[in-house]
């Protein structure tokens, strides 16, 4: 079985700081795993994803992920944080083979403050 | 192309009511989800569906029942609303099953059970 775990339910960051919002998964057989940003009020919007072609992974404004299979993380990053960042970010994680439904494991969330 | 829609945005029921949420999309997409969002918790899957008229129970399916009469619509029906479904319901549907393939997810509906 796949979990999820967010390290953090709430970061707060100074405008122009680093962001890293820390993700660890568990999986049984090679895992994809996903980033997402919710917007107050809004639906859910993918940021990234790892799909094993690359363990460093680059996503919509201006955030990656490194995956790292020793360490089962998959943490976000970004060098500068801007106000607009501040949103709920979700780390999911799924598999694929036969029979898969394709169900998405997701962690528990992490709100993202940045201050001016 | 307007991705996944759902309807309605905000809803209040009294405890006992009875409603159904729509969600549609016009991708073709096979698969379909419905997750329910608390505080906290992340997002659980209550139902979800393999293709048109196929439905299978997700991870907290209890209160609930779904409906995939069309590919391009899924319905989540609430029999008998309690205040335990209080909660923001987002639908979501991608090309494939897990993998890469990415799920699309819409705007949600926030409905509260008093």
């Amino acid at each position: 079985a796949q979990s999820v775990t967010q390290l953090g339910s709430h970061v707060s960051v100074s405008e122009g700081a680093l962001v890293l919002l820390r993700c660890n998964y568990s999986s049984s057989v090679p895992p994809y795993l996903f980033w997402y940003v919710q917007y107050p009020n809004q639906g859910l919007q993918l940021l990234l994803k790892y799909t094993s072609a690359a363990t460093l992974v680059k996503g919509i404004n201006g955030f990656e992920a490194e995956f790292k299979k020793s360490e089962t993380s998959f943490h976000l990053t970004k060098p500068s944080a801007h106000m607009r960042d501040a949103a709920e970010y979700f780390c999911a994680v799924t598999i694929y083979g036969s029979g898969n439904t394709g169900k998405l494991i997701f962690g528990q969330g992490t709100t993202l403050q940045v201050k001016p | 192309n307007a991705g996944v829609t759902q309807t309605p945005k905000f809803r209040v029921l009294k405890t006992g009511q009875s409603m159904t949420l729509l969600c549609a999309q016009d991708m073709n997409h096979e698969y379909m989800y419905w997750y329910r969002q608390d505080p906290g918790m992340g997002l659980r899957l209550i139902h979800y569906s393999v293709g048109e008229g196929t439905t299978a129970k997700g991870e907290v399916p209890d209160g609930y029942n779904v409906s995939r009469l069309k590919k391009q619509n899924f319905l989540l029906g609430l029999e008998s609303a309690a205040p335990s479904q209080t909660s923001v319901y987002f639908c979501a549907s991608s090309y494939r099953a897990g993998g890469p393939y990415e799920q699309y997810f819409g705007p949600g509906t926030r409905l509260t059970v008093t």
